[in-house]
């Protein structure tokens, strides 16, 4: 069964320092999210993209975030200068078209900010 | 005002018994989805349920059932003969309807009920 796939799996940084997050969705899969969960907190929305753009952000996105599919295939998460308070679970999720009834995530990435 | 809410942060069964946990919703859109995630001790989000507002059945896949109130907002998971391997957080999301411009809504999260089964 096709999954959504996401690297590093942990990834540790110094504080300042810029990551990219990676994640390969469901190939046929056209809209596509980022959602954070902080350790014990719920899950919290990032970003959506669809049709090479930006849908919605939350007020979390600030300008320190960005995202990117460069390749058609990668959808990547960036933060630019990570903060302690970054530390977190990064999962990538994707819809199919028309698929309402589900929405697929992938393993996550957790980010551990030093 | 919180959109999802789970009441109870721990709940806790022996195996073979069937256990309900709580999620009640707030919108004041006609449609919407309704979601129920498990998420092991490993970290990843493991989709189980899904309830369309309109869907005049309760939703079933195997041993989890989501018991639908409308009229109370209310999208309770039902598992039945719980097992070892259930323990986990299990987490109620809500899509709100999708936006007029295309694509679809953003999920919106309840905080979570840690379930642990006993043997």
């Amino acid at each position: 069964e096709p999954e959504v796939t996401q690297t590093p799996s942990h990834q540790v940084t110094q504080m300042g320092q810029e990551v990219i997050l990676r994640c390969v969705p469901i190939s046929n899969h056209l809209y596509f999210y980022w959602y954070r969960q902080i350790l014990g907190q719920k899950v919290e929305f990032l970003v959506s993209f669809y049709n090479n753009e930006i849908s919605e952000k939350s007020e979390i996105f600030d300008d320190q975030f960005s995202v990117e599919r460069p390749d058609g295939s990668n959808f990547t998460l960036k933060i630019r200068s990570t903060k302690l308070e970054d530390s977190a679970m990064y999962f990538c999720a994707s819809i199919l078209a028309g698929q309402v009834d589900t929405q697929y995530f992938g393993p996550g990435t957790r980010l551990t900010v030093l | 005002a919180q959109k999802i809410t789970q009441t109870q942060p721990g709940m806790f069964v022996q195996e073979k018994e069937a256990v309900t946990l709580d999620c009640t919703y707030d919108t004041s859109d006609p449609s919407y989805g309704l979601f129920w995630y498990k998420q092991p001790s490993s970290g990843e989000m493991i989709f189980l349920i899904y309830q369309g507002s309109y869907d005049q059945q309760n939703a079933t896949e195997g041993r989890y059932s989501l018991n639908f109130q409308k009229a109370r907002k209310s999208a309770n998971l039902v598992i039945s003969a719980s097992q070892l391997g259930d323990s986990a957080m299990y987490f109620c999301a809500m899509r709100e309807q999708n936006p007029p411009s295309g694509g679809y809504n953003k999920l919106i999260f309840g905080a979570g009920t840690r379930l642990a089964v006993h043997p």
